[in-house]
């Protein structure tokens, strides 16, 4: 059974840019999120996807988008990057009603 | 509304002496509720699952926790600490009614001396 994998594992931007992050879920897993996590802090909920549509979104602005392929693998964009996006960013699948199954994240610093 | 308070943002344990970790939730319906641990710069393990069957969890690594409604408490406790044990650790309630939305507690910061 493959887990998620997150790509890149690091990554370093300039204030303004925009950025790209992929997760493959787990096999069997129809479910993607994303959660922001700041230094010292607690995973933030970004959104969800469910077969391709989001089906959830906590309190992060439109410049935060995402995208679900038939795959189930999933992306996360960030435009108009600011320096307080720089955070571990996660990606967790799960099928049905199963818990959270979580990536190693994505480290991303703004510059 | 779902909401967790982790009591303590960090705890120092010797080798060998127990874990307590306090974890208190607030749900408007039955609640699901799960301990992860995080090791440095690592994604989040599933130690252990509360889903309204039987109120006392094991979970892996020795880690159990007790789910006491009337108290609204899940605390995480195991009976002797490894230096491995050294993480955060968080607490997490969703619905039980809809896995959709997972909300975190802040996290606790357990520190193991040898």
């Amino acid at each position: 059974e493959t887990g998620v994998t997150q790509s890149p594992t690091h990554l370093i931007k300039t204030r303004g840019q925009q950025v790209t992050l992929r997760c493959s879920s787990q096999s069997g897993h129809n479910t993607v999120s994303w959660y922001q996590q700041a230094l010292g802090q607690g995973p933030q909920f970004i959104f969800q996807y469910y077969r391709e549509e989001e089906n959830g979104r906590g309190n992060f602005p439109p410049r935060f988008s995402g995208l679900q392929f038939p795959n189930y693998s999933s992306e996360l964009n960030v435009n108009a990057l600011e320096l307080d996006d720089s955070a571990l960013y996660l990606c967790a699948s799960k099928g049905g009603n199963s818990p959270l199954h979580f990536g190693n994240g994505t480290r991303l610093t703004v510059t | 509304a779902q909401s967790v308070t982790q009591l303590d943002s960090h705890v120092s344990v010797s080798e060998g002496t127990p874990v307590l970790l306090r974890c208190n939730y607030s749900s408007s319906y039955s609640p699901s509720l799960f301990w992860y641990v995080q090791h440095p710069n690592k994604g989040l393990q599933l130690l252990l699952k509360y889903t309204s069957a039987a109120t006392l969890v094991k979970g892996i690594n020795g880690f159990e926790a007790e789910f006491k409604k009337s108290e609204t408490s899940f605390h995480l406790t195991k009976p002797s600490a490894h230096m491995s044990d050294a993480a955060e650790y968080f607490c997490v309630v969703t619905p039980v009614y809809n896995f959709n939305k997972f909300y975190f507690g802040s996290g606790t910061k357990l520190n193991v001396k040898p």
